[in-house]
């Protein structure tokens, strides 16, 4: 049968156009959260972060929004490059406990040129 | 400056044997982190240090898993009598300081197959 887990959600866009990763977060206590991307054969790579009393934040060609209300995250990709094809994970981190990091399901996303 | 690295890369053990794998953090940085990937899932907390004290185990799946960091510095996962569901990516991750707000930066990983 089919292990859960061994396909991960997919996203295909095509070069250029604009890349929305959604996540659903599970901890209401988290405070802090972060989006990685990990390209193959790769450690999670850091791209933009936001804590938990801001519900946006731009960087570069990159916007993370916050919704604790419904504990979802998503990170908004402008003008999608080919480079950006990878798998994209959000984390969590809950204030008081260890600073460890709580992934969520991955994102793969492919762009086409 | 240089990264978080890993050794080895590629580790290949046959079931029961104890490999070791070993993580060499940012330098000057007092937390390390270490993770577990499974095949197409995200990676998975095992353990934290904040210089050479262990203040977090709690995701170490067995006690065949140990971790350590005796000089604050390098650390070493170390996993005895193999199994198969060990097989996974090790990733190590390590931030500047202690705040939840630290950046993690991760390692390339270990990828260990158990046959």
């Amino acid at each position: 049968g089919e292990s859960v887990g061994l396909h991960l959600p997919t996203l295909s866009v095509q070069e250029g156009d604009n890349s929305i990763i959604n996540c659903a977060y599970s901890n209401s206590a988290s405070d802090y959260f972060i989006w990685y991307k990990q390209e193959s054969g790769k450690g999670p790579q850091f791209i933009i972060d936001i804590r938990s009393n801001m519900d946006k934040r731009q960087g570069q060609r990159v916007t993370v929004l916050l919704n604790k209300t419904v504990k979802h995250l998503s990170l908004q990709i402008a003008a999608t490059q080919p480079g950006d094809s990878a798998v994209y994970f959000c984390a969590e981190v809950t204030q008081g406990g260890s600073e460890k990091l709580v992934f969520g399901k991955g994102t793969k996303l492919t762009v086409n040129p | 400056g240089a990264g978080v690295s890993q050794s080895p890369r590629y580790k290949v053990a046959k079931r029961g044997q104890d490999v070791a794998l070993r993580c060499d953090p940012i330098s000057g940085h007092v937390s390390l982190f270490w993770y577990q990937q499974a095949l197409g899932q995200g990676p998975e907390f095992l353990t934290y240090f904040q210089n050479e004290a262990q203040l977090d185990k709690s995701g170490l799946p067995s006690d065949r898993f140990f971790a350590e960091r005796p000089e604050g510095s390098v650390s070493t996962l170390k996993i005895q009598r193999t199994q198969q569901e060990d097989s996974a990516v090790y990733l190590c991750a390590s931030s500047s300081d202690r705040r939840s707000t630290d950046t993690q930066y991760f390692g390339p990983g270990t990828r260990l197959t158990v046959l």
